[in-house]
């Protein structure tokens, strides 16, 4: 059982706007910055978004982060074949504890 | 551009050690800006934070793991390594090493991963 909640699986189609949510609280995300992941089949995870909202450089800007509370999401525009993989948030815990979602794995339809 | 890699023995006994090496190469573990840390990912499930190391020798650690686990710095070596006693098969997983910049749990840089299996 994860600290960090997603859902298990999303999907959109081609050009498509998908989101995938991350839900946590007080002690993680109510308190800290959110970071997404996005790990490719038989790859090791990739930095997609930090602090809440900034991209590293040589991230797309159809991918763009939000936070609100104790949830977070991931926003991905202009949905292609290649963005096939599992997403994951992740947060620091004030315990302290670095916590990550039980990841969400996103098909392209 | 910094790389990240993993070493060590991939098959560990039940009960053993579980000893992993991290080689940065490209940049230096002394930097004062970065915290080196320790990600496994059991196969097919998610994501799980072991610990990290500051070039200082500061920790932190997983609380479920934490009676277990320690990670080290040597900073002659540019490396980190990690130790999880008295394994089982539960920690059966791929290892990645880890850089993250700024604070201790955002990762910017990933070794490529070394999957270490328990079993006699």
């Amino acid at each position: 059982q994860s600290v960090l909640t997603q859902p298990p699986s999303a999907s959109g189609t081609p050009g498509q706007r998908v989101t995938i949510s991350c839900s946590g609280t007080s002690s993680n995300i109510g308190s800290n910055t959110v970071n997404w992941y996005q790990q490719l089949p038989g790859a090791a995870p990739k930095l997609l978004i930090y602090s809440n909202n900034q991209r590293p450089s040589g991230v797309p800007d159809r991918f763009s982060g939000s936070k609100s509370g104790t949830s977070a999401s991931l926003a991905i525009s202009g949905l292609q074949s290649e963005d096939e993989a599992d997403y994951y948030c992740a947060a620091w815990d004030d315990s302290p504890n670095g916590v990550f979602g039980g990841g969400t794995k996103l098909t392209v339809l | 551009q910094l790389q990240l890699q993993e070493s060590g023995p991939g098959l560990v006994k039940p009960s053993e050690t579980l000893s992993l090496t991290c080689t940065v190469s490209s940049g230096s573990i002394s930097d004062k800006t970065s915290y080196w840390g320790w990600v496994r990912q059991p196969p097919g499930k998610g994501l799980e934070w072991i610990g990290g190391v500051f070039y200082t020798g500061k920790n932190y650690y997983n609380p479920s793991l934490k009676s277990r686990v320690a990670i080290s710095v040597d900073t002659s070596s540019n490396q980190f390594s990690l130790t999880l006693s008295s394994v089982t098969a539960a920690d059966t997983a791929v290892y990645y090493c880890a850089k993250s910049s700024g604070s201790w749990f955002r990762f910017f840089s990933w070794g490529q991963g070394a999957l270490v299996t328990v079993s006699s």
